[in-house]
């Protein structure tokens, strides 16, 4: 079967620092990848997606960046946090030839003081 | 702007109670989907529907597409404090490049 994971699941970092979330799918190959993000536990706005390794799309244009090192792993990056950085992150997987679902992951809570 | 708006943002009602929530758009939709999220969790999916005027029951819940593609509803019958939750729907628009839109969601509390 397959499975999702993201880690980590709580961050809290300092404005200007680092960031760098990961994800990765067992089970299955050629997934599209996708990272949303929460804000106050409402809607989800898409940041990225990714139709296979190296292709990178960006919804909409931010302080952070998505790579696709192998085919089951996305990883979420920031070089320099913002205090708007902050909220819930969510990575995404769907069956690349398959059903339109979206799995999602459990989440990873970054706060940024 | 928001392509799918839905209502209400947040309802509380009392157990044993029916309720509807609503996702309306001004786009046309292949599919649509609703997901229930709990706090700190990520969003579940509950159902897909394709077909314009398509119905699909899941034990108390009643999902319904709008003829046009453009709406759904969600109707919940004697909710339980189980059922508390944010309702998302969310829209695909197909492709190989496939992706959701998701609505700000429904914040529903079921107290007993």
């Amino acid at each position: 079967s397959q499975t999702i994971h993201q880690w980590p699941a709580t961050l809290v970092q300092p404005v200007g620092s680092p960031l760098s979330l990961e994800c990765t799918v067992e089970g299955t190959s050629n997934p599209n990848l996708y990272w949303y993000r929460q804000a106050a536990g409402r809607g989800l706005q898409l940041l990225f997606y990714s139709v296979g390794i190296g292709q990178i799309s960006s919804e909409v244009p931010q302080n952070l960046s998505a790579s696709r090192p192998q085919d089951r792993q996305f990883i979420l990056s920031s070089k320099k946090l913002l205090l708007s950085d902050s909220g819930f992150y969510l990575c995404a997987w769907k069956d690349g030839s398959g059903a339109n679902v979206l799995t999602f992951g459990a989440g990873s809570r970054l706060t940024v003081l | 702007t928001q392509l799918l708006e839905q209502s209400p943002q947040f309802l509380s009602i009392q157990e044993g109670e029916n309720l509807t929530v609503y996702c309306n758009s001004s786009s046309v939709f292949s599919s649509l989907q609703w997901y229930r999220q709990e706090p700190g969790e990520g969003p579940v999916l509950l159902v897909t529907v394709v077909t314009g005027g398509e119905v699909k029951k899941l034990k108390r819940l009643t999902f319904q597409f709008g003829d046009a593609r453009k709406d759904s509803s969600l109707h919940i019958t004697a909710a339980q404090p189980g059922d508390t939750g944010l309702y998302l729907c969310a829209g695909a628009r197909g492709g190989s490049n496939y992706k959701l839109t998701f609505g700000k969601g429904t914040l529903l509390t079921v107290n007993p």
